[in-house]
């Protein structure tokens, strides 16, 4: 595809539910990372890959928060049994490799409101 | 990683030149510098990156001090579309895997 893309672009859910985000990078690009942003907040990083592994996840906010990445390109991030707390914007970026010096591409993100 | 400080917000007026500073004292020997901008709704989008001196390209213009201890990004002629949050990172080259951005510079160009 042109750029990452995420979906769905907008979720609303109810407190206790879980919910999946879903990362979809630029073709070809073998690191992934996830990201979160509060309202009026800088970027919280959360997980990266590098393939479909994930060298830490010490990012993650909580152990309610899981991420896995299939067949070097998809990645899911799941979120189980929902909090208040948890809402915001979550970003998924990707770079042709792993490290700072490669510029990172961010998606559109998915705006999570949990009720 | 180095905690980054930039001033919350700026503002400026179309065609003008605008810099913003960013604050790194406890840098480290093999962190870079590293620029993104972000518009609402969208995500953040790389501007420059640097390690010494003077960095340029079509966008923008880095500039850093002997010490590495702040950098200041420059914004030649901004237009209204320059209105954004410019986060300012640093981290070494190959191992971000703790990537935190501040909460920014907000940057309103004015007509």
């Amino acid at each position: 595809g042109a750029g990452v893309s995420q979906s769905p672009s907008n979720k609303v859910t109810e407190k206790g539910k879980d919910v999946e985000l879903r990362c979809d990078p630029i073709s070809g690009h073998t690191a992934l990372y996830w990201y979160r942003q509060s309202l009026g907040q800088g970027l919280e990083f959360l997980i990266y890959f590098q393939g479909n592994s994930a060298p830490d996840k010490s990012g993650l906010p909580s152990d309610r928060f899981s991420a896995e990445r299939t067949g070097g390109s998809v990645s899911t991030l799941t979120i189980q049994r929902t909090q208040q707390e948890d809402s915001a914007v979550y970003l998924c970026a990707s770079s042709l490799v792993f490290g700072m010096g490669e510029t990172q591409y961010f998606g559109p993100g998915t705006r999570l409101l949990v009720l | 990683l180095a905690k980054t400080t930039q001033p919350i917000s700026m503002d400026s007026y179309e065609g003008q030149e605008v810099n913003i500073t960013c604050s790194h004292n406890n840098i480290a020997t093999n962190d870079y510098i590293t620029w993104y901008q972000q518009f609402p709704s969208q995500g953040p989008r790389f501007i420059i990156q640097g390690y010494k001196t003077k960095v340029t390209n079509e966008v923008a213009s880095l500039f850093i001090p002997a010490d590495r201890k702040s950098s200041t990004l420059s914004l030649p002629r901004v237009s209204l579309s320059d209105t954004a949050v410019y986060y300012c990172l640093v981290g070494p080259r190959d191992s971000s895997y703790k990537l935190i951005f501040g909460s920014g510079t907000r940057l309103l160009v004015r007509p």
